[in-house]
């Protein structure tokens, strides 16, 4: 089955250790998302990608970045992750032609101690 | 700027006592009106969209409706696989490509 598929699902790291979650897609979507969910809230748009063309919310932490080598994958990187920074992320995936409906991933669920 | 606001934050149901959430909106245009489902520990799973008042979409026990103001998830005798936050999001004509705006959810829980 076509999907969103994110590694790992549980992450544990150290406070201000980097770490690097992966996103992958078999959609074949055009568009690709991070959120950041915290417990109870809505989720937050972190950064999406139309093709290779880049966007960042205003309210992002530059502590976070992203990348996006080509259609099928989107990794997240946090660079010096602080316990505000655990969270659930979330990939998502859309295209223009399927009325721009977002498919997500099952989440990383991050915690930094 | 975009605002969604769902309400009740959380919803105690007993198995078949029918009920609606809501989800209010403020949106200069609208080009998309999303309900999702979300488990807990797991990504949200798409429901439906809504493009324009008036639109009704069914699936299984859920009905949404549109407005020009908000949105109604209707759950029919619900069952305590039902048991979810409900999600709500909206896009509007306004907004840059790939922006979203979402609610904080509506905790639903079904007991036998």
């Amino acid at each position: 089955d076509a999907m969103v598929i994110q590694n790992p699902r549980y992450q544990v790291t150290q406070f201000g250790k980097p770490v690097t979650l992966s996103c992958s897609q078999t959609l074949n979507h055009n568009v690709m998302y991070w959120y950041q969910q915290k417990s109870s809230q809505a989720p937050k748009l972190l950064f999406h990608y139309y093709d290779k063309d880049f966007n960042n919310e205003a309210d992002t932490p530059d502590n976070f970045q992203s990348r996006r080598p080509n259609t099928s994958f989107c990794f997240l990187d946090i660079r010096s992750p602080g316990l505000g920074d655990a969270a659930m992320y979330l990939c998502a995936t859309s295209s223009p032609d399927r009325g721009e409906t977002q498919y997500f991933g099952p989440g990383t669920r991050l915690l930094v101690l | 700027e975009d605002q969604v606001t769902q309400s009740p934050e959380a919803l105690r149901l007993q198995e078949g006592e029918s009920s609606s959430l809501n989800c209010s909106y403020t949106v200069s245009g609208l080009r998309g009106l999303f309900w999702y489902r979300q488990d807990p520990g797991k990504g949200p799973e798409f429901l439906f969209t809504l493009y324009s008042a008036g639109e009704e979409k069914e699936k299984e026990r859920l009905k949404a409706t549109l407005t020009k103001k908000e949105s109604f998830l209707h759950i029919t005798a619900p069952k305590p696989e039902d048991s979810a936050t409900y999600l709500c999001a909206v896009q509007g004509t306004t907004d840059s490509w790939g922006k979203f705006q979402f609610g904080a959810g509506t905790q639903v829980v079904v007991t036998p």
